[in-house]
């Protein structure tokens, strides 16, 4: 089966550092998606894009988050400066919006700031 | 898109058919329901969606009422690999231009042996 790929899997950074984790969407899918997941918010749409073109950042803490697809096989979530309420699981999902399946998730990344 | 109203838990038997209800009373004309599932550490996992007509695949079925402001989601022999958190979403489908998925809190299923 085809799958969502996600780099890294757990990554424990300082408080301050700069983060960035990777995406690779299924080949085709036109449609990314960057969801946080933590106990207290659940699942959060953070950005998403179509074509690459970014659609919706507005769940986004502007001011340190940025999203970008720098090519159809790649997209990448930075945070610059992190802070320890970064911490959380952080999902990628790609998918068609022409037709009307699902989307596929990643494995995510869990992140913690310390 | 339109809310969706999910019971907090349920238990199932092992081997038994599992009814997950959703209460989607403000659902527009055009707006699907999309169900998926989060097993504990793992991504979102799509199971089925349907727009009036009930579906089946390999993993579910889905039932909608008439009017459209319910559904249940079927498993018909859970399983323990079922034990997980289910998400009832509602959204455009084909021709919005409104793509994403807003996650509500879902129903942790239990299945028991």
């Amino acid at each position: 089966d085809a799958r969502v790929t996600q780099t890294p899997r757990h990554k424990v950074t300082e408080m301050g550092q700069e983060v960035t984790m990777r995406c690779q969407p299924i080949l085709g899918h036109n449609t990314v998606f960057w969801y946080r997941q933590t106990m207290m918010q659940g699942l959060e749409l953070l950005a998403y894009f179509r074509n690459r073109a970014p659609l919706d950042d507005s769940g986004m803490p502007k001011d340190r988050f940025s999203a970008e697809m720098p090519d159809a096989t790649l997209a990448t979530l930075k945070i610059q400066p992190s802070e320890p309420r970064d911490s959380a699981v952080y999902f990628c999902a790609s998918g068609l919006v022409v037709g009307e399946g699902g989307y596929t998730f990643g494995s995510g990344t869990r992140l913690t700031v310390v | 898109d339109a809310k969706t109203t999910q019971p907090p838990s349920m238990d199932c038997a092992e081997g038994r058919a599992a009814n997950l209800p959703c209460n989607h009373s403000t659902i527009s004309g055009n707006e699907y329901v999309y169900w998926y599932r989060q097993i504990h550490s793992q991504g979102p996992q799509y199971i089925i969606h349907g727009l009036k007509n009930n579906e089946t695949n390999e993993m579910a079925s889905l039932i909608i009422t008439e009017d459209r402001k319910s559904s249940t989601l079927i498993l018909p022999h859970a399983t323990l690999r079922d034990t997980a958190v289910y998400y009832c979403i509602v959204r455009v489908g084909i021709g919005g231009s409104n793509y994403k998925l807003t996650f509500g809190k879902g129903t942790l299923l239990t299945v028991n042996p």
